[in-house]
């Protein structure tokens, strides 16, 4: 596609709830990377893949938290249990060579 | 790890005014990146620069990678450009950011 595309744009769920954000990267690029951000801040590192090989889970909070990128294009990222401190903006961005291009990004809620 | 720090941490200006919004590193590189981040949320690619000068339209930008820091040139500014204004930078395909520059301009 031409640009990085994210799905839901919005998602209110309730304390509990398992989720599933979904990301469609440019078409061709061998990297993806998920960001969380909050508000006021930068974005900070989830998780890396090179294709469909998940390079990098540093930054992935805990264990309710994985991704996965099974045919090295879209990816989803799952939070099991969902807690409150959840709740941010969950970016998606990929490259092919260096530059990050970035989706409009998920915006998880939790009650 | 790698340090990024970015300056001023707020900026208030009039319409028309020009800006350099500097960020400094800590350590040696591979990409640099400066991101626009408007007040509807989307996170803008500007430049990657990881060496030089680049322009695009009123914005402009220099990487000085010996000497470690970046500055973003923002002339005949205007109220689009408000919003938040990162630099990050790249080692081993990890982004790290700064703390952004929040700009606001005036009308």
């Amino acid at each position: 596609g031409a640009g990085v595309s994210q799905s839901p744009r919005y998602k209110v769920t309730k304390r509990g709830q398992d989720v599933a954000l979904r990301c469609d990267p440019i078409s061709g690029h061998v990297s993806l990377y998920w960001y969380r951000q909050a508000l006021g801040q930068g974005p900070e590192f989830l998780t890396y893949f090179n294709y469909e090989a998940q390079q990098d889970k540093s930054g992935l909070p805990n264990d309710r938290f994985s991704a996965e990128r099974p045919e090295g294009s879209i990816s989803t990222l799952t939070i099991q249990r969902t807690e409150q401190r959840d709740s941010a903006m969950y970016r998606c961005a990929s490259s092919s060579g260096g530059e990050l291009f970035f989706g409009e990004g998920s915006r998880l809620t939790v009650l | 790890g790698i340090q990024v720090e970015q300056s001023p941490p707020d900026l208030i200006l009039q319409e028309g005014a020009n800006s350099t919004l500097r960020c400094n590193f800590s350590d040696s590189v591979n990409n640099l990146q400066w991101f626009h981040q408007n007040p509807w949320g989307q996170l803008i690619n500007l430049f990657y620069i990881p060496s030089g000068t680049k322009q695009n339209g009123r914005l402009s930008a220099t990487t000085v990678a010996t000497e470690r820091y970046s500055l973003l040139y923002i002339s005949s500014s205007q109220t689009t450009d408000s919003g938040v204004y990162f630099c990050a930078v790249e080692r081993n395909y990890q982004l790290i950011w700064g703390a952004g520059t929040k700009l606001i301009i005036k009308p």
